[in-house]
């Protein structure tokens, strides 16, 4: 069974960057699949961020692409997401994720989710 | 870039049958897969490609996708059904992955 925990500060200043990283139990980053980045503001509804393959490729959503940057620590076994240039609507719940098998493009292992707060 | 479109929120009786919706252009082409999440929890897959449900999922549970629309059909709902649905497909032209905006499934 595969395990992910995300961990990173809960408080980040507005312009700073956000950095958090998942770590992987029960499988190997460097095995055929990708690792992927949800977030969720308090009280609405879920964004893919983005995520990278084991081959370092990675897909990034448009509206975050020019501010995130996803990538592989093999290792140890962990993945990170840095987003840049941050403010009060990067006010959320961060998720790492991964799926089933690489083909099969639905979210089968969540970590718990860490809340990442942008204040001064 | 692709968008889908759920209701905010369904209300059912206890023992009646909820139908969710998720709404895109020509969404019966794509694989839709359903989460539910309940408070403070991570979402978890209910149903995935259309219609097949994850181990431990109750029979209950089912899905359908056709045409503009795919549904979730929570059968005999129960209060513990009581969660929020998203619907999620991933997008061929942008290779991107969109989830709708989520519905609050509200069990009177």
């Amino acid at each position: 069974q595969v395990q992910l925990q995300e961990s990173g500060p809960g408080l980040v200043k507005p312009s700073g960057t956000l950095s958090l990283t998942c770590a992987v139990s029960g499988a190997s980053i460097s095995s055929s699949n990708w690792w992927i980045w949800i977030r969720q503001p308090p009280g609405k509804g879920l964004e893919w961020i983005g995520e990278i393959y084991y081959n370092g490729i990675t897909n990034y959503n448009s509206s975050l692409k020019s501010r995130v940057t996803i990538s592989l620590d093999k290792s140890k076994n962990q993945f990170s997401l840095k987003l840049s240039s941050v403010t009060a609507a990067d006010t959320a719940v961060y998720y790492c994720a991964t799926l089933r098998a690489p083909a099969t493009n639905y979210f089968d292992f969540w970590g718990q989710g860490t809340l990442v707060t942008v204040s001064s | 870039s692709y968008v889908l479109t759920q209701p905010p929120s369904v209300s059912v009786a206890p023992g009646q049958t909820a139908r969710i919706s998720c709404g895109g252009d020509n969404v019966g082409s794509k694989n839709v897969h359903w989460y539910q999440q309940k408070p403070g929890q991570a979402p978890a897959v209910v149903i995935y490609y259309d219609g097949d449900r994850p181990s431990g999922i109750p029979e209950r549970f089912s899905g359908s996708n056709s045409g503009h629309t795919a549904t979730l059909t929570i059968s005999r709902v129960e209060a513990g059904d009581e969660a929020d649905y998203y619907c999620q497909v991933w997008d061929g032209n942008s290779g991107h992955r969109v989830f709708g905006g989520g519905t609050k499934l509200i069990v009177l």
